[in-house]
């Protein structure tokens, strides 16, 4: 069964203090990992897809990287508007291609 | 980027009772729509996949006929919760898929509480 796991499970930043995100996924034959970002009461807000190992993608501070076992968000400079969960997923080929979110990991960025 | 809405963004209802759920993909055609549920500090769980026109595919210990899920066009699926009970209380997001698109939109959510 194809499993995500990420972690840390919450992390608390200092504005302008980097960290990095870990997801580690367990998949038959990946079609994407995917990162979300969620606001408190609200639906996730698409932020990458990486494909390959050794693919990166950047946005703002944000940056996703991608081994062929875990994947990771790299924020650079954090700003208190960062504070969110971040969600990893990978398609689920067996429920028409959903995407199998771990837990998340809940970011809070203090000025 | 593509917009999905999703109403109400909140209901509270009596136990018993039944509450649709509505959500449309407002500037693009959605094949596959899905449904998930989320529960105070836990990640998204997959209830259901529905395809336009077809019957929705439910996950293992979803219970079809309560929770029960209509994609009648290409823009709009709706979930209807049956009898629901205060158990049934939970944060409901829909999704949708553009076409072979693998990046799912999704909805703002629909919390729902039952008293």
């Amino acid at each position: 069964e194809d499993q995500v796991t990420q972690s840390p499970e919450a992390l608390r930043l200092q504005e302008g203090e980097s960290s990095s995100l870990n997801c580690s996924y367990t998949v038959s034959g990946l079609r994407g990992l995917f990162w979300y970002r969620q606001d408190p009461g609200k639906g996730p807000e698409f932020l990458f897809t990486l494909y390959s190992a050794g693919e990166e993608k950047e946005k703002e501070r944000l940056k996703a990287t991608l081994t062929k076992k875990e994947s990771f968000l790299h924020i650079t400079a954090p700003k208190p508007e960062d504070s969110a969960t971040y969600l990893c997923a990978v398609q689920d080929p067996f429920s028409g291609y959903a995407l199998n979110f771990g837990k998340g990991t809940s970011l809070l960025v203090t000025p | 980027g593509a917009v999905v809405s999703q109403h109400p963004s909140w209901v509270i209802c009596k136990s018993g009772t039944s509450v649709k759920i509505e959500c449309r993909s407002l500037d693009f055609q959605a094949t596959t729509m899905f449904w998930y549920r989320q529960f105070p500090k836990q990640s998204l769980m997959l209830m259901a996949t529905s395809n336009e026109g077809s019957k929705a595919t439910y996950e293992q210990g979803v219970e079809k006929d309560k929770f029960l899920i209509n994609h009648a066009s290409l823009t709009l699926s709706t979930l209807t919760v049956t009898s629901a009970h205060p158990e049934d209380s939970s944060f409901y997001i829909c999704s949708a898929r553009q076409g072979y698109n693998e990046k799912l939109f999704f909805g703002s959510g629909t919390q729902l509480s039952v008293l």
